[in-house]
């Protein structure tokens, strides 16, 4: 199976500023790769598909670039609500894979 | 809107079953992939199962295999996930998903814990 590896582990951003996340794949997932936010207690909310597309409804303070095994989503200027945890998912081979997820609290 | 409303979690011990199912409605349920995604408590996420429009093909996480079964009734817009065997490490919060490959609609979750 195809290993998702996210990092940093936590990132620490202040309200206001801009926060960076990655992920790397194992091995190539050309653009088949979604973000995901989950803040506590709910269930994921899709944020970022193939690579780079917005879903539905997702600030334009939200963006993902990269290809093949490298991938980054970024927040421009964090808000409150931006404070939680973020997935990577690969979806080009079975079983879809998923990183550990990074934590973005507050500074 | 799309909602997903998952139900059957609970308390079951080692070895023994549990039946989950999940209601569908705002979407066209016979024209879309649904699946199984879960999180033990305080990890990351997990697909487990997935199966197509018809139910003529089903995948599962190795996991999972050959104790889990994913099944659906399109007459009914429902999702189902037989759980046999289960283990201490199947606890977790199960989600039913809308499977677009990437999951862009998801249930709130029913907690599953296996324990004696």
């Amino acid at each position: 199976e195809i290993v998702m590896t996210q990092s940093p582990a936590t990132l620490s951003v202040s309200p206001g500023e801009r926060a960076t996340l990655s992920c790397r794949a194992s091995q190539s997932v050309g653009s088949n790769l979604a973000w995901y936010r989950q803040k506590p207690g709910q269930a994921p909310r899709l944020f970022i598909y193939s690579a780079s597309t917005r879903a539905t409804g997702i600030p334009a303070r939200f963006s993902g670039g990269g290809s093949g095994t490298e991938f980054t989503l970024t927040i421009s200027s964090l808000q409150s609500e931006d404070f939680a945890v973020y997935y990577c998912q690969q979806y080009n081979k079975w079983p879809q894979t998923f990183g550990q997820g990074t934590k973005v609290e507050v500074k | 809107d799309v909602q997903l409303v998952e139900s059957g979690g609970g308390l079951v011990q080692p070895g023994g079953s549990l039946r989950l199912s999940c209601a569908a409605s705002g979407l066209t349920f016979s024209s879309t992939w649904m699946s199984w995604v879960r999180q033990a408590p305080g990890k990351g996420l997990e697909w487990v199962a997935n199966i197509r429009q018809d139910g003529s093909d089903k995948y599962y996480v190795d996991s999972v295999r050959g104790r889990f079964t994913i099944s659906r009734d399109n007459a009914k817009n429902a999702l189902y996930l037989q759980m046999d065997s289960l283990r201490v490490e199947d606890t977790a919060v199960y989600y039913c998903a809308r499977d677009n490959s990437y999951v862009d609609h998801w249930g709130q979750g029913t907690l599953v814990t296996v324990s004696s």
